[in-house]
């Protein structure tokens, strides 16, 4: 069992609509919870980050944890086909002296217009 | 955030061959990553750059395929040695700086080995 787990979609969905997207762990040590986006052929881009289980808010995007499931969530509202990217999900996890990233697959994701 | 450039952008190289890849930041970072990413996979770490002292590898990744510099705080080198095909790829740095683990990442260095 992989310590992130990322359903890789891809997802298609209409312009305007509800984006739900999901990661779950098994580490109950990861502290810090990231989402980036990456668009095709670029760097992948931080969205948002949170520490604690509840929910964070930046303009239409939404970031949940629930650290008691191990569970995570990127909400996005209105979605637009300037959101059609890839979104990955990372979680920190100290190594020895260092703190490392763990990574998900990453899902696609196509707003259609 | 932390403005991080690389280069190339990209490069065809011949098997067998070595390509050093430059990654600058616009300020200081505490800490600098170099990552993998083959054709739609996540990413995979690499290695740690270490400012003034050996890279700390991850598991599978070794010195003398992949040599790490970093002189300073704002800058550091990925060379991929002996290249083959399977080093296609696309190699990315990060940065971190501040309380939080997040990561600023460069535009990437798309590779192909023929």
């Amino acid at each position: 069992q992989k310590e992130v787990e990322q359903d890789p979609g891809p997802l298609s969905v209409p312009e305007g609509a509800i984006v739900s997207l999901n990661c779950t762990y098994s580490n109950s040590a990861f502290q810090y919870f990231m989402w980036y986006r990456q668009y095709s052929r670029k760097g992948p881009e931080l969205l948002m980050y949170t520490y604690s289980s509840g929910n964070k808010e930046d303009g239409r995007f939404t970031a949940q944890v629930d650290k008691s499931s191990k569970y995570i969530s990127l909400f996005i509202r209105d979605s637009q086909p300037s959101d059609s990217a890839t979104y990955l999900c990372a979680m920190s996890a100290l190594d020895g002296n260092n703190r490392k990233l763990i990574w998900g697959l990453g899902t696609s994701l196509a707003v259609n217009p | 955030s932390a403005v991080i450039s690389q280069k190339p952008s990209r490069d065809i190289c011949q098997r067998g061959t070595s390509l050093t890849i430059q990654c600058q930041v616009d300020s200081q970072v505490t800490m600098m990553f170099w990552y993998r990413q083959q054709p739609g996979q996540s990413l995979t770490l690499i290695a740690t750059a270490n400012q003034g002292s050996e890279a700390t590898y991850e598991s599978g990744f070794v010195i003398d395929k992949f040599p790490i510099s970093r002189p300073n705080l704002t800058f550091s080198t990925l060379t991929v040695s002996n290249m083959s095909p399977e080093d296609s790829s696309i190699y990315l740095c990060s940065g971190h700086r501040g309380a939080a683990d997040t990561q600023y990442f460069g535009p990437g260095t798309r590779l192909t080995v023929l």
